[in-house]
């Protein structure tokens, strides 16, 4: 069973770090893309970032290019997302979402998502 | 960056009525389209992808169609559990985009 649990959320100032994690398991997790979506409270949502199977392969969307970094780290089957200079607009819901395969950006397994408030 | 624009934002049914969901993309995204589905508190679900095709365990009164610019998710006989919100995305082009949604909430 796939199973994907995302961790590191809270409540950070505007200009600050957060690190959130997501621990894969149930497929082989270097075999597939990864993705962080977001959604901010009674908002839509929105495509954050992406990284191929390998890692070797990064996209951002343009709100958060230069400031968010995607990586993952497949001996542990752990998705992260590094968050520096938070505003207001980046707090939200995040989730780390599986691709369905073959680098097709389409979200077949998503987590429960974790909560991050940027806020003074 | 593809716009996407869903419509209507709130459709109003009954359950065992027709659900016709519309999604316009402001560019070409070939048959690149996946709809999902969001209750309150949870994750999204992946119902169709690259405009018709179900996904695993999707029931077969989701249907998608469309290509190109203009999109439908229709919902042949709403049952209760069907009352939540839709999303579009495109995967056509970078940066990849989500449409608005539409609330499908009983009448």
């Amino acid at each position: 069973e796939v199973q994907l649990l995302e961790s590191g959320g809270g409540l950070v100032q505007p200009g600050g770090s957060l690190r959130l994690s997501c621990a894969a398991s149930g497929f082989t997790f270097t075999s597939y893309d990864m993705s962080w979506v977001r959604q901010a409270p009674g908002k839509g949502l929105e495509w954050v970032s992406g990284i191929s199977g390998s890692g070797a392969t990064t996209y951002y969307a343009d709100s958060v290019k230069g400031r968010f970094t995607i990586s993952r780290d497949n001996s542990k089957n752990m998705l992260y997302l590094q968050m520096n200079s938070l505003r207001a607009e980046d707090t939200a819901v995040y989730y780390c979402a599986k691709d369905l395969g073959g680098g097709w950006y389409i979200f077949d397994y998503w987590g429960q998502g974790t909560l991050v408030t940027v806020s003074s | 960056e593809i716009v996407l624009t869903q419509s209507p934002a709130t459709l109003s049914l009954s359950p065992g009525e027709r659900a016709t969901l519309s999604c316009r993309a402001s560019q070409s995204v070939s048959s690149y389209l996946a709809w999902y589905q969001q209750k309150p508190g949870q994750a999204p679900r992946l119902l169709i992808y690259d405009a018709s095709n179900r996904a695993t365990g999707i029931p077969a009164r989701f249907s998608g169609s469309g290509s190109g610019t203009d999109f439908t998710l229709t919902i042949s006989s709403l049952e209760p559990e069907d009352f939540a919100i839709y999303y579009c995305q495109q995967r056509r082009n970078w940066p990849l985009t989500f449409g608005g949604g539409t609330k499908v909430e009983i009448k």
